[in-house]
């Protein structure tokens, strides 16, 4: 079953413009986190953002913010003053809470490519 | 976070050889986990390796095809085995944060193989 769904294979914004990438999440464990990465074409892995299930609000980073619905189990990333340089593959991935002395493997969402518009 | 080398950053191979992909953290790290993402697809967990013990490998994945060795806890190696075309894939490394005092995991900047 896919633990971690983004629907939006592609996205378009206009420079200066605020966008939502959608994704949710499936999971029966209580402790959990969710990232968001970002991916250039150079192939590189960026991080971005992270959500941990017990934060009580949302994360921000710089222009970057994570819309977190616990209940609809959704995390939604928030670009905002979208500029040329943020057309790139988002992917969202959920780590689950293995215990121990390991964070844990992460699972990924399929991505969506975000193309800004000048 | 930690520090990553990941190397060679791109090769083109025959079919029926094999690739070993290195990749070197700046500090200790408890476990390193290796990707594979497919051409246009998300990336997908290989196997997880733990110094000491064997690695664990996802379903689909084997180590004969993959064998992965962690002689220490700053280095592991992936082999990609007997390659065919459906291996061209980039190749990443990342370790476990655990213990790292941050919250994102890094990785390295991946290997772009292409078999012909």
């Amino acid at each position: 079953a896919q633990k971690i769904t983004q629907t939006q294979p592609g996205m378009f914004v206009q420079e200066k413009e605020a966008v939502t990438l959608d994704c949710t999440y499936d999971t029966s464990d209580p402790s959990y986190g969710l990232f968001w990465y970002k991916q250039p074409s150079s192939g590189e892995m960026i991080f971005l953002i992270y959500q941990g299930s017990y934060d009580q609000q949302n994360a921000t980073e710089g222009r970057y913010s994570l819309n977190f619905q616990k209940a609809r189990k959704s995390a939604n990333l928030v670009i905002s003053a979208s500029q040329l340089g943020d057309s790139a593959m988002y992917f969202c991935a959920m780590r689950e809470d293995p215990g121990g002395t390991s964070y844990g493997k992460l699972t990924f969402g399929q991505g969506t490519i975000l193309t800004v518009h000048p | 976070s930690a520090v990553i080398s990941q190397k060679p950053s791109r090769d083109i191979c025959q079919r029926g050889t094999s690739l070993t992909i290195q990749c070197q953290v700046d500090s200790q790290v408890t476990m390193m986990f290796w990707y594979r993402q497919q051409p246009g697809q998300s990336l997908t967990l290989i196997a997880t390796a733990n110094q000491g013990s064997e690695a664990t490998y996802e379903s689909g994945f084997v180590i004969d095809k993959f064998p992965i060795s962690r002689p220490n806890l700053t280095f592991s190696t992936l082999t990609v085995s007997n390659m065919s075309p459906e291996d061209s894939s980039i190749y990443l490394c990342s370790p476990d944060p655990f213990g790292q005092g941050s919250s994102g995991y890094t990785f390295g900047s991946g290997t772009r193989l292409t078999v012909v």
